[in-house]
């Protein structure tokens, strides 16, 4: 059943339209940005990354923008599918030397209207 | 299927016995985390090992908490004397060495509920 997103700002799209999910992030030495989404009883699965030497990476029908100026980052979903329906979270890593763990931020539920 | 397996997928305890649960990474992967998700949360850092070794330990992961890697391969998690507030999801997550680009494949997770 639902384990994950009954408390987590939600955004609605009409099938076929684009989706935009942002994300602030706070630590300034990251460098190594990632997207994921969970759908329902499940684990998170990788999207797309960007390094922070790229302000903008392009995969199949998604976009990641990256603006390190105000730390925000986003999530364009293109032609939004009913499959699409999931919980998206960005997660962030540093680059400080040494072991860095991947940072994950709040997530945001995105519903599909058919 | 990412190919990371978790067991079980739901557990289901009363406050005060120990709990286990199991992980199997990808088999070429030499890394493997273990993560802890709370309802409407992003998952929480809790441990990492490279092969066998544990290198990293969150805050989080109170004396109650142990994990082990015997062999580099599967994982162990386990809580002692659980308590309500354990109950969460428990990701574990494993990705091979490519420096800062790393890339985690998840688990589907195990649900424990502590009554």
């Amino acid at each position: 059943g639902e384990s994950v997103g009954l408390h987590l700002p939600t955004l609605s799209v009409q099938e076929g339209d684009n989706s935009i999910i942002n994300c602030a992030y706070s630590n300034s030495a990251s460098d190594y940005f990632i997207w994921y989404k969970q759908e329902s009883g499940k684990g998170p699965q990788f999207i797309i990354d960007i390094r922070s030497n790229m302000d903008k990476r392009q995969g199949q029908r998604v976009t990641v923008l990256l603006n390190k100026t105000v730390k925000h980052l986003s999530l364009q979903i293109a032609a939004t599918q009913p499959g699409d329906s999931a919980v998206y979270f960005c997660a962030e890593k540093e680059n400080s030397g040494g072991y860095q763990k991947v940072t994950f931020g709040t997530g945001t539920k995105l519903q599909v209207i058919p | 299927d990412t190919g990371v397996s978790q067991d079980p997928r739901h557990k289901i305890t009363k406050r005060g016995q120990n709990v286990t649960f199991r992980c199997d990474p990808i088999s070429e992967h030499n890394r493997l985390y273990w993560y802890r998700q709370t309802l409407g949360q992003g998952p929480e850092f809790l441990t990492y090992f490279q092969n066998e070794a544990q290198l990293e330990k969150s805050r989080l992961l109170s004396d109650r908490f142990s994990a082990e890697r015997p062999k580099g391969s599967f994982s162990t998690l386990e809580i002692q004397r659980t308590e309500q507030g354990d109950s969460a999801m428990y990701l574990c997550a494993s990705s091979q060495e490519t420096g800062q680009e790393e890339k985690l494949f998840f688990g589907s997770g195990t649900q424990l509920s502590v009554l």
